[in-house]
């Protein structure tokens, strides 16, 4: 089964940017998603389509998707932005699979 | 502005059978893919499978033989059925909304804890 590999924790500075990975054997074939989670609320769609934003995400997140890796930016991290990151693509029988998520802290 | 509300029992017996609705509110289920998305404890979010409003549907293999998800345009209800629970099957249960089959789950429903006792 395909698998997506994310690093479980992710800390930085307010202010700095932030970047998640998520790893899979040619993602960059694939359309990838990413979601946030804030404890509580419902994921939200932060990116689809590798790097595409939804109406009403802020321009700090960005995504870029090539080779093996799926990449998602947080400019200007805010602590607003503090959540549990997943991502997402579809494997070859056109089944969801969600990387492990990865805990942003913003210190 | 379209909502997603999953409600159930929260407490299931080993053995028997799992079923939560998926209420939409604020809009139509009809044109959408609609799937069901579980996170066990410590783990990962697995996807379940999804019934497109007008029939078609897709599991996933592992859950394949005891999985039923269907759609209501009536009731504007999405359900799942999941039968011979394990305490593997203990997870908070999401509905999650698609506009594809392979596409990006643009909406999300606050999720329903289901734990399954021996």
């Amino acid at each position: 089964s395909y698998v997506l590999t994310q690093p479980p924790s992710v800390s930085v500075s307010p202010g700095q940017p932030a970047s998640i990975t998520c790893s899979g054997d040619k993602l960059g074939d694939k359309y990838v998603c990413w979601y946030q989670r804030k404890p509580g609320q419902p994921p939200v769609m932060v990116i689809h389509e590798d790097s595409k934003r939804p109406s009403g995400i802020p321009e700090r997140f960005s995504g870029s998707n090539s080779g093996n890796t799926a990449t998602l930016t947080i400019s200007g991290t805010q602590a607003m932005d503090e959540a549990d990151y997943f991502c997402q693509a579809w494997d070859s029988n056109t089944h969801a699979v969600f990387g492990g998520g990865t805990k942003l802290t913003v210190l | 502005q379209v909502q997603l509300q999953e409600s159930g029992p929260g407490l299931v017996k080993s053995s028997e059978t799992l079923s939560l609705t998926c209420t939409v509110s604020g809009g139509s289920i009809s044109v959408y893919y609609w799937s069901w998305i579980r996170q066990s404890p410590g783990k990962g979010l697995e996807w379940i499978g999804f019934r497109y409003y007008s029939g078609r549907s897709d599991y996933i293999p592992s859950l394949k033989s005891r999985v039923t998800i269907s759609v209501d345009t009536t009731k504007n209800h999405v359900s799942l059925e999941l039968n011979s629970v394990t305490a593997a099957d203990t997870a908070v249960y999401y509905c999650a909304r698609g506009l594809t089959g392979s596409g990006p789950f643009d909406l999300w429903g606050q999720g329903s804890q289901v734990i399954v006792s021996s």
